[in-house]
């Protein structure tokens, strides 16, 4: 059982928009920031987006993500094949002096 | 060009010890925390530990309190994680990450904990 809880499935046609919540507590997303990992099948994560709302350099601006009390959601636009992955929500949680990351999404395109 | 690069994992046997190294490069890595997350077969990511730029804090996930250590050495770039007390549950690919947003991440290196 995570922390942060996340839907385990999303799926969506090319071109559409999806969008991924997060929800998580006053300790965690109510009180910190909010980032988000990108997993491709068989790679390593990778930041997509960080301190709830910012992109590193390099990630499309389909992607973008946004926070309002203990919840946050990730939204991309203009689906892709390749975005096909699973995501997941992280934060810093101040009660458990540690981070806290979401279970997963895993995305689909149908 | 940022690179890290794990080792050290493997197959050890229930009570045993490991220790994973992460070589860091492309960066100034005596700025940056630094971070281990694992990863269980099939499942979801999971925080191991931190540690502040300069070795002086540390933080470890409650599954993982008292057995294992995360240091590092700034003159060599590299991360470290001594596994102790291993346990069935330990087994999973070890990623290493850098900085407070974990915004680069190495390869990953597979520990297995069987007898």
């Amino acid at each position: 059982q995570s922390v942060l809880t996340q839907p385990p499935s999303a799926s969506g046609t090319p071109g559409q928009r999806v969008t991924i919540s997060c929800s998580g507590s006053s300790s965690n997303i109510g009180s910190n920031t909010v980032n988000w990992f990108q997993q491709l099948p068989g790679t390593a994560p990778k930041l997509l987006i960080y301190t709830n709302n910012q992109r590193p350099s390099g990630v499309p601006d389909r992607f973008s993500g946004s926070k309002s009390g203990t919840s946050a959601s990730l939204a991309i636009s203009g689906l892709q094949s390749e975005d096909e992955a699973d995501y997941y929500c992280a934060a810093w949680d101040d009660s458990l002096n540690g981070w806290v990351f979401g279970g997963g999404t895993k995305l689909t395109v149908l | 060009e940022v690179q890290l690069v794990e080792s050290g994992g493997g197959l050890v046997q229930p009570g045993g010890s490991l220790r994973l190294s992460c070589a860091a490069s492309g960066f100034t890595f005596s700025s940056s925390a630094m971070n281990w997350v694992r990863q269980a077969p099939g499942k979801g990511l999971d925080w191991v530990s931190t540690i502040s730029p300069g070795g002086g804090s540390s933080y470890y996930a409650d599954s993982v309190k008292g057995r294992f250590t995360i240091s590092r050495d700034n003159s060599k770039n590299t991360l470290y994680l001594q596994m102790n007390s291993l346990r069935a549950e330990d087994t999973a690919v070890y990623y290493c990450a850098k900085d407070r947003h974990c915004d680069f991440w190495g390869q990953g290196t597979l520990v297995t904990v069987s007898s």
